[in-house]
């Protein structure tokens, strides 16, 4: 959707160092979230954000952070990579009332 | 138990036949999502559904809020609609989705 971007599409990283996750949104919209989708276990929330600032975890934020500095910016981090978060990444705007978009995940790959 | 439950987890169909994708919950909402994912795509939101019915093109997808159950349904399917479709819910007083495991579609030419 043309309203949230993510970066980068795919990334291949080595065990041990630190990988970030951009999610970029045009809409405006206060709520963005991180998801993490597996085989078996579906769409599994990281952390999300209902502001600039305003962040809390979900229920799979170990060995995760976030940071919103912007209303439009959402960044993942992954302090030190492990194979366990090989996964694909989304992240998402949107709120109960309005409805939520996605974008295009990220598949990141840890070797 | 999961709080979102989808009925089949795979389901194969012959083009043209009509489908039935099934979501039970176990709180309450305040909206349900049909969500759907084409294979190494990103996901699409199809429909938001507080009550009712909705339709869109071939779609439809229903909620029974008594019996907190959600059917979509796919008519004359067609090998384009493979895909994964999700269920998910929002949950009363809170904006996080909680999902459902995914009902994996393969319709057959």
């Amino acid at each position: 959707d043309a309203g949230i971007t993510q970066s980068p599409r795919h990334k291949v990283t080595e065990t041990g160092t630190p990988v970030t996750l951009r999610c970029h949104q045009t809409e405006n919209h206060r709520y963005m979230y991180w998801y993490r989708q597996d085989p078996g276990h579906g769409l599994r929330l990281i952390h999300y954000s209902y502001g600039v600032k305003d962040t809390d975890k979900g229920e799979v934020s170990d060995g995760y952070s976030v940071s919103r500095s912007k209303t439009e910016d959402f960044l993942l981090t992954l302090e030190s990579a492990t194979s366990s978060q090989t996964s694909v990444y989304f992240c998402a705007i949107g709120s109960g009332l309005y409805g939520y978009t996605f974008g295009s995940g990220t598949r990141l790959t840890v070797v | 138990k999961n709080e979102v439950e989808q009925s089949p987890q795979n389901l194969t169909a012959q083009e043209g036949e009509f489908i039935t994708i099934n979501c039970s919950y176990s709180v309450g909402i305040s909206a349900l999502h049909w969500l759907q994912q084409h294979p190494g795509g990103g996901i699409v939101s199809l429909f938001m559904l507080s009550s009712g019915k909705k339709k869109h093109g071939r779609l439809i997808a229903t909620i029974n809020i008594q019996e907190k159950h959600s059917s979509l349904h796919i008519t004359a399917s067609h090998p384009r609609d493979s895909a994964v479709y999700i269920c998910a819910v929002s949950k009363g007083g809170s904006e996080k989705l909680v999902f459902g495991k995914g009902t994996k579609l393969t319709v057959n030419p």
